[in-house]
């Protein structure tokens, strides 16, 4: 099966420099890569996804991009803000076309220092 | 309507008990699943249901019994339940073959006693 490997778990920034959270998968199958945003005691919500045929998306402040040959991709936030402390999970999917489900990494808390 | 609901919002059972957990989206998405989420971890997938067909179940203790009725409806009935089951229950919801993206409901905390 899949299994996605997420770094740091931990990461501290300054309010308005860049963060960059990294995730490899080992299962060359898999051809949809989304980051979720779990704030404390709610639920995990997506803010940006990508998939095998594309190896960079960007949406505002958010973008995140993807290494097939590698086998890993990131997310990159810039000009942090306070509102963005979060723990952040990459996670990985094979979707042939019919329902399949996410296998996540482990988490990266992050923490804006204003 | 672009929301997964999940009732009830918190469940504190003992071991004895049976309970069921309900999930609800009217996004027209066929696909549905149940994770898992303890405290600190991230979420870990237990059921899938696609057309009101269960896909995929991995390897879930039998204890946990899912249901879904119909394409808006996902139930996760509990029996026999151990402390270590204590979690926040998720369920999502997706399209099957217009996309991938899987959004989440808000969960339900169990607590096992």
């Amino acid at each position: 099966g899949e299994n996605v490997e997420q770094h740091p778990s931990t990461l501290s920034v300054q309010e308005g420099d860049s963060a960059v959270i990294k995730c490899t998968y080992s299962d060359s199958a898999s051809n949809y890569f989304p980051w979720y945003k779990q704030e404390l005691g709610k639920r995990p919500q997506l803010i940006i996804d990508i998939r095998s045929n594309v190896g960079e998306k960007k949406d505002q402040r958010i973008a995140v991009t993807l290494n097939k040959t590698a086998k890993h991709f990131s997310l990159h936030i810039t000009e942090t803000q306070p509102e963005d402390s979060a723990v952040y999970f990459c996670a990985a999917m094979y979707s042939g076309g019919g329902a399949d489900g996410l296998t996540f990494g482990k988490g990266t808390h992050l923490i804006i220092q204003p | 309507d672009t929301e997964v609901t999940q009732t009830p919002k918190h469940l504190v059972m003992g071991m004895t008990n049976k309970k069921s957990l309900k999930c609800e989206q009217h996004m027209g998405h066929r696909a549905m699943y149940w994770y898992k989420q303890k405290a600190k971890k991230p979420p870990e997938l237990m059921f899938v249901y696609s057309y009101e067909k269960l896909s995929i179940n991995e390897s879930v203790p039998s204890r946990f019994s899912p249901e879904c009725p119909n394409s808006s409806l996902l139930n996760l009935h509990l029996h026999a339940l151990q402390p270590e089951d204590s979690a926040l229950y998720l369920c999502a919801s997706s399209q099957i073959l217009a996309g991938y993206e899987q959004y989440f409901g808000p969960g339900t905390r169990l607590t096992v006693t």
